[in-house]
């Protein structure tokens, strides 16, 4: 199963509008990471958050982080037709000496312009 | 500076046929990563490597499917003989590894889609 689960699934805003999506993840984490993906391309990494983090700013980009509820946003300001892409979180297990990233399901994102 | 490299960029073949997808890491990366995409079942490790190495290979569906990395700039992902289901998109993904075990940001290839007839 995931260990991280996107919400919503898929999400259409007019450009200029803000854009929230939520994750939610079941296991301790060492950090948490979100990555775009654009149609028939591959992901591409926008920001990490370390779980003694709670919030990080990059751009237009705003990642919020709550470790006790292992919940985390990503919120996109004043969105443009070229943020249309599906997003990920991806999570880093503590503990388990995991190296690699558990992929949540993805938000579909639909900037109309 | 090239990015991680992935050929072919798309297969069509019958079952039953082998197919290989091939991956080039960012230079200085050293670990390597595969994933499956599919719309059912979203992005699934299927193995990685660490300085070569294959540290967890429990995401590889069976024993159709292997995986090498005969050296720092090259691997494989084998499947033989392919099925239907194994039609995805096949990501490869490479990362500098990082001291005291924190999994830092991946960099990924453009993926090869793979239809299985």
């Amino acid at each position: 199963s995931q260990q991280g689960e996107e919400d919503p699934q898929a999400l259409s805003i007019q450009e200029g509008e803000n854009a929230t999506m939520n994750c939610s993840y079941k296991t301790s984490i060492n950090n948490l990471q979100w990555y775009r993906q654009n149609s028939g391309r591959g992901l591409v990494h926008l920001i990490l958050i370390r779980s003694n983090e709670r919030e990080k700013h990059s751009g237009r980009l705003r990642v919020t982080l709550d470790t006790s509820k292992k919940s985390s946003s990503l919120l996109i300001t004043a969105s443009r037709a070229a943020d249309t892409a599906s997003y990920f979180c991806a999570t880093a297990s503590e503990g388990t000496g995991r190296r690699a990233l558990t992929f949540g399901s993805g938000t579909r994102l639909q900037v109309q312009p | 500076d090239a990015g991680v490299i992935q050929s072919p960029r798309h297969e069509v073949t019958e079952m039953g046929q082998e197919v290989t997808l091939r991956c080039k890491p960012i230079s200085g990366h050293n670990s390597l990563f595969w994933y499956r995409q599919t719309m059912m079942r979203g992005l699934e490790l299927l193995i990685y490597f660490n300085n070569n190495v294959p540290i967890d290979d429990s995401g590889m569906p069976e024993d159709r499917f292997s995986a090498k990395m005969p050296n720092a700039s090259f691997s494989t992902l084998k499947i033989q003989p392919s099925e239907p289901r194994d039609s995805a998109v096949y990501f490869c993904a490479s990362r500098h590894g990082l001291a005291g075990g924190n999994t830092g940001e991946l960099f990924f290839g453009e993926g090869s889609r793979l239809t299985v007839l």
